[in-house]
This record gives C-alpha cells, sequence and structure tokens, in this order.
C-alpha cells in the first residue's frame, strides 16, 4: 500500500507561471517532509522540507504547504523557470521510527515552457 | 564541500552473478541510506547504516545486503542476481543524530543491467 501518493504523474506550466505539485500520505506518523528534484541519469537533489509543527517553509521561489488534517502537502514554484523542468519528488519520514528511512511518491514530472 | 559520489556509475552483470557497489557519503555524514529506483516502483528504501550499524531496513529479500566502514563508507551487495534487479541505486547521506529525520543527499546512482 502506497504511504506517500502523487497523484499527478505530468504537469505542464508556462514560464513565469506558478506550478503546484501535490502529495498525499496516509500514515499518521510522518512528521517530517522533504520535496526533491530529479534530472535524468542524476540523483535527487534536496529543495526543501517541513517539519509537522510547521504549516508552510519558504525557500527563494519555493514554499512548501502542509495540511496535517487532510494529510496532505504540496510545493509551489513562482515563478516558473524552463530549468525547473525535471521529476520532483515528495518523500516523508516518521521521528518516532529507528533510522531516516524515507518513503518517496513516484513522482511528477514538470515541463515548464517558454 | 564533496557531494556523495558512487563506484562504479555503469554496471552490466548477468543473471545469477553477484555485485558490489560503493558510497562514500558527505564528509561529516555518519548516515547512509541506499534506494532502489525502477520504472515501475519508484524510490524505494533499502537499508539505512549508522556508525556501521544497520539502523532500519527496507522491505528487500535476504540478497540485498549492505555494510558501512569506520570512515562511514558504505558498500551494498546483491548475491544471485535477477532480472528484475535491473535498477537505479542510489546512496544517500545525512548528518542524522538519533530519533529525527535530517535532509538526505544523494549520489548520482549506479545503474545496474542484469542480463
Amino acid at each position: 500500500d502506497q504511504q506517500v501518493k502523487q497523484n499527478s504523474p505530468s504537469l505542464s506550466v508556462q514560464e513565469g507561471r506558478i506550478s503546484i505539485l501535490n502529495c498525499d500520505y496516509t500514515n499518521s506518523m510522518f512528521d517530517y517532509f522533504l520535496w526533491y528534484k530529479k534530472y535524468p541519469a542524476e540523483g535527487p537533489t534536496f529543495l526543501i522540507s517541513i517539519s509537522s509543527i510547521k504549516d508552510k517553509n519558504e525557500d527563494g521561489r519555493f514554499t512548501v504547504f502542509l495540511n496535517k488534517s487532510a494529510k496532505h502537502l504540496s510545493l509551489h514554484i513562482v515563478p516558473s523557470q524552463p530549468g525547473d523542468s525535471a521529476v520532483y519528488f515528495c518523500a516523508a519520514s516518521a521521528r518516532s521510527q529507528a533510522g531516516t528511512a524515507l518513503i518517496f511518491g513516484k513522482g511528477t514530472t514538470l515541463s515548464v515552457s517558454s | 564541500k564533496a557531494g556523495v559520489t558512487q563506484t562504479p556509475r555503469y554496471l552490466i552483470k548477468t543473471r545469477g552473478q553477484q555485485v558490489t557497489l560503493s558510497c562514500s557519503p558527505i564528509s561529516g555524514h555518519r548516515s547512509v541510506s541506499w534506494y532502489q529506483q525502477t520504472p515501475g516502483q519508484g524510490l524505494q528504501f533499502l537499508f539505512e547504516y549508522f556508525s556501521e550499524t544497520q539502523r532500519n531496513k527496507g522491505n528487500f529479500p535476504g540478497r540485498f545486503s549492505g555494510r558501512q566502514f569506520s570512515n562511514s563508507r558504505s558498500e551494498m551487495n546483491v548475491s544471485t542476481l535477477e532480472l528484475g534487479d535491473s535498477a537505479l541505486y542510489l546512496c544517500a547521506s545525512s548528518q542524522s543524530g538519533q530519533g529525527f529525520p535530517y535532509e538526505q543527499y544523494f549520489g548520482p546512482g549506479t545503474r545496474l543491467t542484469v542480463t
């Protein structure tokens, strides 16, 4: 059973507009969430994270929102740029569990056109 | 700081063989995790090592094993390779103290093809 779900396999956005990538989770023990970006033939690159004690975290053009009651988080990219075109993965972790295993969604491919 | 490095980058093996992949974490990072990425299953957690001890393990058969050395470098081994083991194997390192997740930083991966 998938604990982290990214229901949109792909998203197309025009340069300069907002990109919104969504992620849902089912495990209420998750208390730390991360977004990664991945280009072909490279490893995932860490973008931004959020702890469950917050509902928003911002870093430059990237903002992550967390809605714990809905078990939903989203990544906003404003403004979107062609270089943002990549696969975006949402990941979750539970502080209570031993170690730092990340549970990943299957990714959303973002295409930003100029 | 140098990033996470993985060797080799590409590998072709035959069914039934075994393979060892290597990972050097970011300097100062003591936790190393391994993930398998396939088109169908996405990124799946294999195991994590911290201070030379396996701290967490995903749902993979015993053919998949790993170890960590005193300098935090890690290796993973897959024995009796199967066609389904063809995947991108990613290593990630983090500072990771006890009980609190830190961001993990990934290497470029090793692309394993089993024929």
